[in-house]
């Protein structure tokens, strides 16, 4: 496995603001992706994070909303924009090793005021 | 439209016996299942996986069966340990491998009872 760590692990934002959460792989890896889980939710998938190029969304994700960077192969960010009670969440970001199981990040817990 | 179900949000199991959790899909394009583990404040920690050309999988105390034709899977715990008490989440992928992002259930909070 790999030691994938996140920052900040929690904070707490004003709405209207954006927070840039950092994801940093101890290894390189292929594949990153960025999911978020609501209070009493299931994780779902925002985005698959590209290296060297634009990061692919899923339905319901928009670039302006939720921008993602992939500099190299062990580093990625992911900014939540315009902040809105409702993006209270817990954001994890996962990578995918060798073995194809996708490892996840320790989360950041957002909470939007 | 939940594509991977979880219907009990809570399971309470005596230490010693069999814990099952179990997992519906509705889409049949999915391929490939894994369980995650999730303590509070962590991220999930990968479990055990099944691809859909097996209907067993095996890993130490960790079983997870694959019924296709019911679009059905369930994990076995046997014997249950305090230390397994976590929340579990199904998830799964119209891929084998981790190659395309996951979809998840709402997962089962898991309660070993002394």
């Amino acid at each position: 496995s790999a030691v994938i760590s996140q920052k900040p692990s929690r904070d707490i934002c004003q709405r209207g603001t954006s927070l840039t959460i950092q994801c940093q792989v101890d290894s390189q890896v292929t594949m990153m992706f960025w999911y978020r889980q609501q209070p009493g939710q299931s994780l779902t998938l925002i985005a698959t994070a590209n290296q060297g190029s634009e990061a692919t969304y899923e339905s319901g994700f928009v670039i302006d909303k939720f921008p993602i960077s992939r500099p190299n192969l062990t580093f990625s960010t992911l900014t939540v924009s315009n902040m809105s009670p409702e993006d209270s969440s817990i954001y994890l970001c996962s990578v995918v090793l060798g073995s194809d199981e996708q490892f996840f990040g320790p989360g950041t817990r957002l909470t939007v005021l | 439209d939940q594509q991977v179900k979880q219907n009990s949000p809570s399971l309470s199991v005596q230490e010693g016996r069999i814990s099952i959790l179990n997992c519906d899909y509705t889409n049949s394009m999915f391929d490939y299942f894994l369980w995650y583990k999730k303590y509070p404040a962590e991220g999930p920690t990968f479990l055990i996986s099944i691809s859909s050309i097996k209907d067993k999988n095996e890993d130490g105390r960790f079983t997870v069966f694959l019924n296709k034709s019911a679009k059905h899977l369930s994990l076995h715990i046997v014997p249950s340990q305090p230390g397994d008490s976590a929340v579990y989440f199904c998830a799964a992928s119209e891929r084998v491998g981790g190659a395309d992002g996951l979809t998840f259930g709402k997962g089962t909070h898991l309660i070993i009872q002394p």
